[in-house]
């Protein structure tokens, strides 16, 4: 089983959709969890950190369910520029490496 | 300059060959990944380095794979007697120490021929 694990999509939506990732990792032991952003031919930026109690950042909304080791991002009011692959990140602890998912993919159409 | 710096940016050599891959953290940064990403497949971690500690190999897909960082903060990637599935975008990565954001570089783009 690998460590991140995330639906690849691709996930194709209109503009103004609602649409939501979901993230599973299999080690308890994680501490901290993100999700970054990669666009075609481009490097992953962070797009937000996820926090125990949930976070939001605009359009955007993290969760996250230590106990089923489950992470989610929900993208309100879709628009043509959130056409990207969204990775789903886990560090184990302090001190060591940022663990990717595969990444889900979304396309926003007009 | 203030992002992370990857060198080259692209890089073509015959099957057998070795190569050296270069990457420049951000100033201050003491926490330092390399991963590779195949054509459409996910960040695949290979080896990261924090501070003085002994760096995490673990990721190393074989022995022809093997990371320097000096001085605590230039990084060589090398592979030695490349083969056609090391091709990949080879992304070096750099973050403070801790559970903080990791900024990417543009990635070095290998093509083994």
């Amino acid at each position: 089983r690998k460590e991140v694990e995330q639906d690849p999509g691709p996930f194709n939506v209109p503009e103004g959709a609602t649409v939501a990732f979901n993230c599973t990792y299999s080690n308890s032991a994680s501490q901290s969890f993100f999700w970054y952003r990669q666009d075609c031919r481009k490097e992953p930026k962070l797009l937000m950190s996820v926090y125990s109690s949930g976070n939001e950042d605009g359009r955007f909304t993290a969760q996250l369910n230590r106990a089923s080791q489950y992470i989610s991002l929900l993208i309100r009011d879709s628009k043509l520029s959130d056409s990207a692959t969204y990775l789903c990140v886990v560090k184990r602890q302090a001190g060591t490496a940022l663990i990717f998912g595969k990444g889900t993919t979304l396309s926003v159409s007009s | 300059g203030a992002g992370v710096s990857q060198s080259p940016s692209n890089k073509v050599t015959e099957k057998g060959k070795d190569v050296e891959l270069r990457c420049d953290p951000i100033s201050g940064h003491t926490a330092l990944y390399w991963y590779r990403q195949s054509l459409g497949q996910g960040l695949e971690f290979l080896i990261y380095f924090q501070g003085n500690s002994a760096p995490d190999k673990s990721g190393l897909p074989s022995d022809r794979f093997s990371a320097e960082r000096t001085g605590g903060s230039v990084s060589t990637l090398t592979i030695q007697r490349t083969q056609q599935e090391d091709s990949a975008v080879y992304l070096c990565a750099s973050s403070f120490a801790g559970n903080t954001e990791a900024f990417f570089g543009q990635g070095t783009r290998l093509t083994v021929v």
